[in-house]
C-alpha cells in the first residue's frame, strides 16, 4: 500500500518567516494530495490541494508544489502568523487517503 | 449549511465493551469515511461508504465495522475493546468519494477505554 512520510514533525519560526513542510509518497498512482491545518481541540480542515497534473498551486500565503518524478510534495506558508500554529497533515490519494504523521508548526511572535 | 456532526463527542468504556459512533454528514455528501487518530500515528483509514456501501476499507481487524443508511447518515462499531482503541474517531463527508475531493471532517469522538 501507500506509505506517506512527512517531515519535520515540529517546526518553529519566528513570525513573518516562510515554513516548509515536505511529505514522500510511495505509489505513484496516487492522484490527490490534500493538506490539512488541525488547531488544537479542533477538527482537521482542507486549506488547499493539488491534482497529480498540475505542479503547483498557490493560495494567498499558502502554495503546495508537487514532484510526480521524485514522489514528494511541500507546503509553502509565507510571512507566517500566530494563527498559522497548527498541526499540518499531508495526504495522498487514490482509491484512499494515506496521511502523514503531522507536523506541529509554532510561529513565535 | 449543518456541517459534520459526530455523536457522542466523549466516551469512556471498559475493555472488553462494544461501542457505536455516529456520524451525520453534510446535508447532500453522500460519501463518509472513518480515521483513528492517535498522537504519533496520525491519521489511519478505517473505511468509506458511498450509497450504503463500503468503497474501502484500511488495514484495521474486524472488530472495527460500520454502516451507512439511506440518509447518508453512518455509524461505526467496535467490538471487544482494548486499551489500545483509545482513540479520537473522526469521520469525513464528501459528494463524491472521498478520495479525490475535499472532504468535511466532524469534531470526533474521543473514545477512552480503561
Amino acid at each position: 500500500g501507500e506509505n506517506v512520510e512527512q517531515h519535520p514533525s515540529t517546526l518553529s519560526v519566528q513570525e513573518g518567516d516562510s515554513a516548509v513542510i515536505k511529505c514522500t509518497y510511495s505509489d505513484s498512482a496516487s492522484n490527490y494530495f490534500p493538506w490539512y491545518k488541525q488547531e488544537l481541540g479542533k477538527r482537521p480542515q482542507l486549506i488547499i490541494d493539488i491534482r497529480s497534473n498540475v505542479g503547483e498551486k498557490k493560495d494567498q500565503r499558502i502554495a503546495v508544489t508537487l514532484n510526480k518524478t521524485a514522489k514528494h510534495f511541500s507546503l509553502h506558508i509565507t510571512e507566517t502568523q500566530p494563527e498559522d500554529s497548527a498541526v499540518y497533515f499531508c495526504a495522498a490519494s487514490f482509491n484512499q487517503f494515506y496521511f502523514g504523521t503531522g507536523t506541529s508548526l509554532t510561529v513565535i511572535p | 449549511k449543518a456541517g459534520v456532526t459526530q455523536t457522542p463527542r466523549y466516551l469512556i468504556k471498559t475493555r472488553g465493551q462494544q461501542v457505536t459512533l455516529s456520524c451525520s454528514p453534510i446535508s447532500g455528501h453522500r460519501s463518509v469515511s472513518w480515521y483513528q487518530q492517535t498522537p504519533g500515528q496520525g491519521l489511519q483509514f478505517l473505511f468509506e461508504y458511498f450509497s450504503e456501501t463500503q468503497r474501502n476499507k484500511g488495514n484495521f481487524p474486524g472488530r472495527f465495522s460500520g454502516r451507512q443508511f439511506s440518509n447518508s447518515r453512518s455509524e461505526m462499531n467496535v467490538s471487544t475493546l482494548e486499551l489500545g482503541d483509545s482513540a479520537l474517531y473522526l469521520c469525513a463527508s464528501s459528494t463524491e468519494q472521498t478520495t479525490v475531493s475535499e472532504a468535511f471532517f466532524g469534531q470526533g469522538t474521543r473514545l477512552t477505554v480503561v
